[in-house]
């Protein structure tokens, strides 16, 4: 069974300054692929980022980038330049090839303060 | 394109009564998701359908079902409501093959008195 770790609770930074959120997980499976999600109060659900495992080069999105380090199982978000709309709940989420169900991490809330 | 849509968006229903919550796919999306968001528990998935097929379950128990529509629409059902079933159920769709993105709807945040 896969599994998958967020050790921060919660979290808050500057405006305009940049966080790392931290992410692991676990699992025996080669293909798979990795998610940072966004949910704002509004308690939509909102893409953020992906990663394939198969993939060495690490995912970026504008202000968003990840540290994809496979051999540790680790997969960091990183936000720079925060704005006041990226406070959210952040979901970092594992996919398989095989077992084609999100498995979730708990969740780390972001709090950008002005 | 449009987004995934979910209805209705609130429920309340009190204890042993039975809730249908509907979810509509993005327009190509054939596969269809739906997780269970509660504090104590986190996001939880609950079966994943394709094709009008249940091509995946998770641990919930056997008063938790669902079906699809030949159109791609996912209906879950739920009978014998508890407390405990009270949440934020998501429904999450993807084209179903090779592509694993899964974009998420709104949600129907269920209440159970």
């Amino acid at each position: 069974a896969q599994t998958v770790t967020q050790s921060q609770p919660e979290m808050s930074v500057q405006e305009a300054e940049t966080v790392t959120l931290s992410c692991t997980y676990d699992t025996s499976e080669n293909n798979y692929y990795l998610f940072w999600y966004k949910q704002p109060p509004s308690r939509q659900m909102i893409l953020v980022i992906r990663q394939e495992a198969y993939k060495q080069q690490n995912a970026t999105e504008n202000r968003f980038s990840v540290n994809f380090q496979k051999a540790a199982k680790s997969f960091s978000l990183k936000i720079s330049d925060s704005q006041l709309g990226d406070t959210a709940m952040y979901f970092c989420a594992f996919i398989s090839g095989s077992a084609r169900q999100l498995t979730f991490g708990s969740g780390t809330q972001l709090t950008v303060l002005p | 394109k449009a987004g995934v849509t979910q209805t209705p968006r609130y429920l309340i229903k009190t204890r042993g009564q039975q809730v249908t919550l509907s979810c509509s796919p993005i327009s190509g999306h054939r596969s269809v998701s739906w997780y269970q968001q509660t504090p104590g528990q986190g996001l939880q998935f609950l079966f994943e359908y394709f094709s009008e097929t249940q091509r995946n379950k998770g641990n919930f128990p056997g008063r938790f079902s669902g079906r699809q529509f030949s159109n791609s629409r996912s209906e879950m059902n739920v009978s014998t409501l508890e407390l405990g079933d009270s949440a934020l159920y998501l429904c999450a769709t993807s084209s179903g093959s090779y592509n694993f993105e899964q974009f998420f709807g709104p949600g129907t945040r269920l209440t159970v008195l």
